[in-house]
């Protein structure tokens, strides 16, 4: 079982670079999100997808975008990286949009570097 | 926006040992979950709590949730090095069922040693 994919798993890129990160579900969810994760500060959201077909920000959208391609893949675009974008970021989904006890199932992370 | 604390943010432990991590918070959440984070992977659930007061076991594993849905406690007894990880805390609301979304807390790193 494949759960969540994420690809690449490192990249660096330098300042002014775009990149896109890629995430896959096999698991049928509804939603999906992306967090940062930076040392001392947890996981913080991104962006995150409640539905196929819609998309919102979370708490530091900043520098990003997202397109929701279709139930199972949900992108991160890095229009032009700078080095405060460096971190690993995870892509998870869940069955339900908020909702009592909704679970989050993780990719392995992506760690980017941004010189 | 909803801040969770977690303390401490760093436990090197002897295997065998006991220990408590503490997730706290000002702001009232309908439901609290724990992750665990291996190095390399992603967060896994190890168990969600909704009601205040409410106590789960989950083998050597016991988790709290306060009596005001603010905090939450970890107990790890007899600790063994597969227990080391970083252990997160992520409250959800303060209403369920809504677009509300999940805070994650500032991280528990432990480490146990043989």
């Amino acid at each position: 079982n494949a759960g969540v994919t994420q690809t690449p798993k490192f990249q660096v890129l330098k300042t002014g670079q775009s990149m896109t990160l890629q995430c896959a579900q096999d698991m049928n969810h509804n939603s999906m999100y992306w967090y940062r994760q930076d040392p001392g500060m947890g996981l913080r959201l991104i962006y995150y997808s409640a539905s196929e077909g819609t998309t919102d920000k979370g708490e530091v959208p900043n520098g990003y975008n997202v397109s929701r391609l279709n139930k199972r893949e949900f992108s991160l675009r890095l229009e032009s990286a700078a080095p405060s974008q460096t971190s690993v970021y995870f892509c998870a989904s869940s069955e339900l949009w908020g909702g009592l006890g909704g679970e989050l199932f993780f990719g392995e992370g992506s760690r980017l570097t941004v010189l | 926006t909803q801040l969770l604390e977690q303390s401490p943010q760093f436990l090197s432990i002897q295997e065998g040992e006991n220990l408590t991590v503490y997730c706290n918070s000002s702001s009232v959440f309908s439901s609290l979950q724990w992750y665990r984070q291996e190095p390399g992977e992603g967060p896994v659930l190890l168990v969600t709590v909704v009601t205040g007061g409410e106590v789960k076991k989950l083998k050597r594993l016991t988790f709290q949730f306060g009596d005001a849905r603010k905090d939450s406690s970890l107990h790890i007894t007899a600790a063994q090095p597969g227990d080391t990880g970083l252990y997160l805390c992520a409250g959800e609301g303060p209403l369920a069922g809504t677009a509300s979304k999940l805070t994650f807390g500032t991280g528990t790193r432990l480490q146990v040693t043989l």
